[in-house]
């Protein structure tokens, strides 16, 4: 059985960094194929994709937020960080992650994290 | 970037019905080497994380019924339920997994009339 759950803090100052972790079990990122995805929700808006880390290091990332976002994995401690710089109030919202294999859906989602930008 | 649009953006319906949701994309998400649709609809209840409902367009997930189905090929798609139950009160994504960025259709909410 596959889990995921996000972890973080729930304010963020503007223009801070904010770190987000997910740790999951049930697979391992070490296998061919496997991936984490992170996608956030702001309050009553759609899904936005965010990136995706796979076993063989070949991340991805939105084009829109690419030069803020960061997405790392340690294998060890079956883990996914992804790090968002210069935060603004607009990134407010629900940060989930999923298990994302190599050209498939996302399967499962953790319960997502509520992250608020204010000051 | 593929563009998922959904049609329409909220329905209203009596238990019982059914109901239809349409999702088109910007460009053909049929893979032509193995003949499949990068195609996922996923159902939102409030409060929780979205859950997949049907994958590669049409394959339902584990444990979703059958009143659930999804069709449809290259560029135009349809989740049907086919007899509206109080639980399925949720919003309905797609999303195309052929190319990053992935991205998702803006949601259809489904509601009981």
């Amino acid at each position: 059985q596959i889990t995921l759950k996000e972890s973080g803090p729930t304010l963020v100052k503007p223009t801070q960094t904010l770190t987000l972790t997910c740790t999951f079990s049930g697979f391992s990122l070490s296998t061919s194929g496997e991936g984490v995805g992170w996608i956030r929700q702001p309050p009553g808006r759609p899904l936005e994709w965010l990136a995706l880390a796979y076993w063989n290091d070949d991340n991805r990332y939105n084009p829109t937020l690419r030069y803020r976002l960061t997405i790392t994995k340690d294998t060890s401690k079956n883990q996914v960080v992804l790090t968002m710089t210069n935060v603004d109030p607009v990134d407010t919202a629900t940060y989930y992650c999923a298990h994302g294999k190599k050209g498939n859906w996302f399967d499962p989602w953790g319960q997502g994290t509520l992250v608020t930008v204010s000051s | 970037d593929i563009v998922m649009t959904q049609s329409p953006d909220s329905l209203a319906l009596s238990l019982g019905e059914r109901a239809t949701i349409s999702c088109k994309s910007s460009q053909s998400v049929l893979y032509s080497s193995n003949n499949m649709n990068y195609l996922a609809w996923y159902q939102q209840k409030p409060g929780q994380p979205p859950k997949v409902l049907i994958y590669w367009a049409s394959t339902r997930g584990s444990g979703v019924p059958d009143r659930f189905s999804g069709s449809g090929s290259g560029t135009d798609f349809t989740l049907t339920i086919s007899s509206l139950q109080a639980e399925d009160v949720a919003v309905y994504y797609c999303q195309q997994y052929y190319d990053t960025p992935r991205t998702f259709g803006q949601g259809t909410r489904v509601e009981i009339k």
